[in-house]
């Protein structure tokens, strides 16, 4: 079974260009996340996909990111513009199930902004 | 106030010794508890869940949990090289939150 896919795998771009990152979910997984990881802490949740409905964006800043998950599989975080301070390993998550259940993760996006 | 907390590390076990790596939590509403480990520049990898208190077993790992205590704790039996990684700590308090991790070193 394929794991959850994530690209870019790096991502070097200057403050204030945009950019994308794109992730695909495990078969079968309806429940979808996005996190960001700062160095030397632990993942912090951006969004939480249930099929295409996006339950969880409360940590999301809306303001510059915005994501999407449009046929319920497949999903893509943008930030525009990026800051300085944007610059994070983005990971995307996948679980069998609403209800929090063990969360599987992609090898992340690290993202330097300069 | 952190949510999940866990002591950073880090650990230095030696070679077949147990590590016990400790994490408690704010949220008494707290339902399900998992561990992850992260090796160096990689993402995190699942290795044991528990949702109910006591002991939880698979192979080297026991996973302990005191909800009354509101403490989660990760045995590693036979302590090898390669379990050397960060072990972070998460709680599912209506959305997931993690500790920032223990960083783990097993000494040969």
């Amino acid at each position: 079974e394929a794991g959850v896919v994530q690209s870019p795998r790096y991502k070097i771009i200057e403050k204030k260009q945009p950019v994308a990152f794109w992730c695909n979910p495990i078969s079968g997984h309806n429940t979808l996340y996005w996190y960001l990881q700062n160095l030397g802490q632990g993942p912090e949740l951006l969004i939480r996909y249930e099929n295409e409905e996006a339950v969880d964006d409360s940590q999301l800043p809306k303001d510059r990111f915005s994501a999407e998950r449009l046929k319920g599989v497949d999903s893509t975080l943008k930030i525009q513009p990026a800051e300085l301070g944007d610059s994070a390993v983005y990971l995307c998550a996948s679980s069998d199930g609403p209800d929090l259940y063990e969360q599987y993760f992609g090898p992340g996006t690290r993202l330097t902004v300069t | 106030q952190k949510e999940v907390e866990q002591n950073s590390g880090p650990l230095s076990v030696p070679e077949g010794a147990i590590a016990s790596l400790n994490c408690t939590y704010s949220d008494r509403g707290s339902q399900s508890f998992f561990w992850y480990r992260q090796y160096s520049g990689k993402s995190p990898e699942l290795i044991m869940f528990i949702y109910s208190n006591g002991d939880k077993e698979d192979g080297r790992f026991t996973a302990q949990l005191n909800k009354a205590s509101q403490y989660v704790s990760l045995l590693i039996r036979d302590s090898q090289p390669s379990d050397s990684a960060t072990y972070l700590c998460a709680v599912n308090q209506g959305d997931m939150r993690f500790g920032a991790g223990t960083r783990l070193t097993v000494k040969p």
